[in-house]
Parts: structure tokens; sequence; C-alpha cells
């Protein structure tokens, strides 16, 4: 079946850990995204890509990496520099038309001890 | 820059009948996407109902449909028939071409709470 795959589920973390959330689609997809939800909020773009090899940072991309080798993959990797990385962090990905439907994966919920 | 807001943090509704929830967008672009999701506790987002700025007709996917007023710039969600499965988080966003290559923006959110 085709879908957005994310893992870990849920994740925990030291404080001065990087940790790299996965994120795979199988839908061939040419851009994909990431995006943040706090508690009782919406969602915010951290990143995003529109091709191979090239991404771009969106509203709250300090303290947040990522990379674009493989069109079906986007790791997101939070950095030690984010200030409050625990949240919920949800993979997309959508076809070339910039007015279509985003698929989402199931997200991972990341929580800093 | 573009904004989504969604004025009602949450909502009760009785089992079989319909609910409306707000959305109302700011832009300058003429051709956009709106986009209703829904989030239930498990946390995955699930689409359920998509309208272009183009469309004359109001969208409409089962017990869902959209109430588009392009003047007003509001989009509203009309659920029919409300389940107890329906009670979730429901997000309207808007994706434009000029924004940021088509990023998805979301409001605030709506709790909707279905009961017997």
């Amino acid at each position: 079946d085709g879908g957005i795959t994310q893992s870990p589920k849920y994740l925990f973390r030291k404080e001065g850990q990087n940790v790299t959330l996965s994120c795979e689609q199988n839908l061939n997809h040419d851009a994909m995204y990431w995006y943040r939800q706090d508690p009782g909020q919406g969602l915010r773009l951290i990143y995003y890509s529109q091709i191979v090899n090239d991404f771009q940072k969106g509203d709250i991309a300090e303290g947040y990496s990522v990379s674009r080798e493989k069109k079906e993959s986007f790791p997101l990797t939070v950095t030690s520099a984010q200030k409050n990385p625990t949240a919920f962090y949800l993979c997309a990905s959508s076809f070339s038309n910039p007015t279509g439907e985003l698929f989402f994966g199931e997200g991972s919920r990341l929580t800093v001890l | 820059a573009q904004k989504i807001t969604q004025t009602q943090p949450g909502m009760f509704v009785q089992e079989k009948e319909a609910v409306t929830l707000d959305c109302t967008y700011d832009t300058s672009d003429q051709s956009y996407g709106l986009f209703w999701y829904k989030q239930p506790s498990s946390g995955e987002m699930i689409f359920l109902i998509y309208q272009g700025s183009y469309d004359e007709q109001n969208a409409t996917e089962g017990r869902y449909s959209l109430n588009f007023q392009k003047a007003r710039k509001s989009a509203n969600l009309v659920i029919s028939a409300s389940q107890l499965g329906d009670s979730a988080m429901y997000f309207c966003a808007m994706r434009s071409p000029f924004d940021s290559w088509g990023k998805l923006q979301f409001g605030a959110g709506t709790q909707v709470v279905v009961t017997p």
C-alpha cells in the first residue's frame, strides 16, 4: 500500500543530544514537508523540499536540519540547538501541483527529558 | 502573508445533528486551495475535503460539505449527521502557489466532541 512512514513513533532524548526522525514515502511525490505541532495548536512548517538535493526553510527552521538525497526520503534532525524540541512532528508529501492535497504520516512524538 | 482563522476553539454537538466549523482566510492570491483535515487523538492528519479558489460549486464529500464564500473569504466545514467517531480536532488550511511554493498554512483548529 502506498503511503508515508514515519519512525520512530515515540522517542525520548536527553538534553544536548541530536535526534533524527525518519520519513519515507512511496507515493512518487516530488514535494515533502516537515511540520511541528505543539499541544492544542495548529501545525507549523519547519522545512520543505520540492526536489531531490534541494530544500527550503519554513517558518521555524532554527535548531533543525534536513536532507533530501533520495526522492522517497526526507529525514529531520532535531539538534541540540533547538531550545524546546518536545513536540509532535508530522511529515507530509504532495505532487508538484502547489494547490493540491498533502498526505501525512502518522507522526513522531519527541520528548526531551 | 496568508492567515487562516478558526474562531471556535471547541464545540459540543449531539449525535445525528449537523455542525458547522468556521474558517476565514486572508490572501491576496487569486489561485489557492482550501482544505479541511481531521486529527483524532491518535495524531494522524486525515484529509476530508478540498475546495479550489476557481471552483464554482461547493465541494462535498459524503457527510462533509464546504460552504465556500469567496467574496467573504470564508470556507466553513459542515458535518451532517454527526457520529461519535467524528470527535476530533479539525483544521482548516490553505495552499497558494506564491507562498513558499504551496506550503500548507493551518488554522489553530477546532476541537469537536460528539455526545450521545
